[in-house]
């Protein structure tokens, strides 16, 4: 199946810092990417969607200057959480498009664990 | 009203039984359904896809889809202790392939 790579696995930062989390599609192009965010014991919330050399577009509710998001390659999405705070502690998963064949599977990087001290 | 709802459980079953796991959706208009298995700090992994009204089977999982009363449901034949997990539906509600999720059904399989 595809493959997409999520990186760094975990973080821990201080307060007001930035932090950059990268998807990879390893072995497809993914023109369209989606960044969720998952408090524990909560589900997926669907943060932004990241396409292909164009803005994303953010969910409601979403502050997309606190959540920056680049999709500059057919291959690679960054989400930057900007000067974060522990509130924005949290589990962030993005996931990528396989159109190849069957249009419908999404594929899950392994998720970024963001602790805010 | 949520837009995709799931009993968060946990459903506790015994080891070879069948499980069923259930999932309500608000919007008429959803296109394709999905379930996938969440372990505990790992991401999601897909199970299964569905977007025609009746059964899809797939070795022990068999999803279901009921349009009208916009219903999906997922059923685990021959359980296994290695099945407990957060089990995740979700809905493509529109062309733009995102994905809308349901809070988890925490399935616990006792052995």
């Amino acid at each position: 199946g595809a493959v997409v790579s999520q990186h760094p696995s975990w973080v821990i930062c201080k307060s007001g810092t930035s932090v950059k989390i990268e998807c990879r599609s390893l072995d497809f192009q993914a023109t369209t990417m989606f960044w969720y965010r998952q408090f524990p014991k909560q589900s997926l919330m669907l943060m932004a969607t990241s396409n292909e050399g164009s803005k994303a577009t953010y969910e409601q509710g979403v502050e997309k200057d606190k959540f920056l998001i680049n999709h500059a390659s057919l291959t690679l999405s960054t989400l930057t959480v900007t000067s974060a705070h522990p509130e924005d502690s949290s589990f962030y998963i993005c996931s990528a498009r396989d159109h190849r064949g069957s249009d419908e599977k999404l594929f899950f990087g392994s998720g970024t664990q963001l602790s805010v001290l | 009203q949520k837009e995709v709802e799931q009993n968060s459980g946990p459903l506790s079953v015994p080891e070879g039984a069948i499980a069923s796991l259930n999932c309500t959706y608000s919007d008429r208009g959803s296109q394709s359904f999905f379930w996938y298995r969440q372990y505990s700090g790992k991401s999601p992994e897909l199970i299964m896809f569905i977007y025609s009204n009746g059964d899809k089977e797939d070795g022990r999982f068999t999803a279901q889809l009921n349009k009208a009363s916009q219903y999906v449901s997922l059923l685990i034949r021959d359980s296994q202790p290695s099945d407990s997990a957060t089990y995740l539906c979700a809905v493509r509600m529109d062309s733009s392939y995102k994905l809308i999720f349901g809070s988890g059904t925490r399935l616990l399989v006792r052995p």
